[in-house]
């Protein structure tokens, strides 16, 4: 049962556009969400995250948007760069999870010049 | 500060070989974290140790695979003995309380 879910597999932006990667969750005793980026032959690296507490937060060209009702979350990239082609991984901890990160199955982004 | 550090980044091993990967975390993170990257089956957590005693091992596929975090500052997971399904990226993370988790670069297993 994958409590955490990226339906698309990947994403093609045009350089300078906003591109919207969403995520999805099951388990409403999440409280802590994650974004991470892996580029190829390296390990993922924390981008932002948010709170349930929060339904937004932004750091610079990021900004992450929590709908706890639809138990939805996205991360929006604004605007988009080539440097930001790379798999983005969601997680999700909390409830009886200790101290887990549940990720998703990944999303990769494309931006093209 | 170095990251986490993880040996080797490569190993190439043939079946029924014991392979032992190695991870050292950030200095000062109490939690430390195994996963496995597949392509069927994404990112998974194998193990995580708190204070260095395990704390989750549900994620270990089976007896052939062991974990060990004998001191803050180093872990081993072990396979003994290999098959060519354990090909994988095998992840090292450590974490300061429940806080974001700080992946090493990976260890890229091939089992012959």
């Amino acid at each position: 049962d994958q409590q955490v879910k990226q339906n698309s597999p990947s994403l093609s932006v045009q350089e300078g556009r906003i591109s919207i990667l969403n995520c999805d969750y099951t388990n409403s005793m999440f409280d802590y969400f994650l974004w991470y980026k892996k580029y190829p032959a390296e390990g993922p690296t924390f981008l932002i995250s948010i709170s349930s507490i929060k339904d937004k937060n932004e750091d610079g060209r990021f900004t992450v948007f929590l709908n706890k009702s639809a138990k939805h979350l996205s991360l929006h990239i604004v605007p988009s760069q080539p440097g930001d082609s790379a798999v983005y991984f969601c997680a999700a901890s909390g409830g009886n999870q200790g101290g887990k990160l549940i990720f998703g199955q990944g999303t990769e982004l494309s931006v093209k010049p | 500060d170095a990251g986490v550090i993880q040996s080797p980044r490569h190993e190439v091993t043939e079946m029924g070989q014991e392979v032992t990967l190695r991870c050292k975390p950030i200095s000062g993170h109490d939690y430390l974290f195994w996963y496995r990257q597949t392509m069927m089956r994404g990112l998974e957590l194998l193990i995580y140790f708190n204070n260095n005693v395990p704390i989750d091992d549900s994620g270990m596929p089976e007896d052939r695979f062991s974990a060990k975090m004998p001191n803050a500052s180093f872990s081993t997971l072990k396979i003994q003995p290999s098959e060519p399904r354990d090909s994988a990226v095998y992840f090292c993370a450590s974490s300061f309380a429940r806080n974001e988790q700080f992946f090493g670069p990976g260890t890229r297993l091939t089992v012959l």
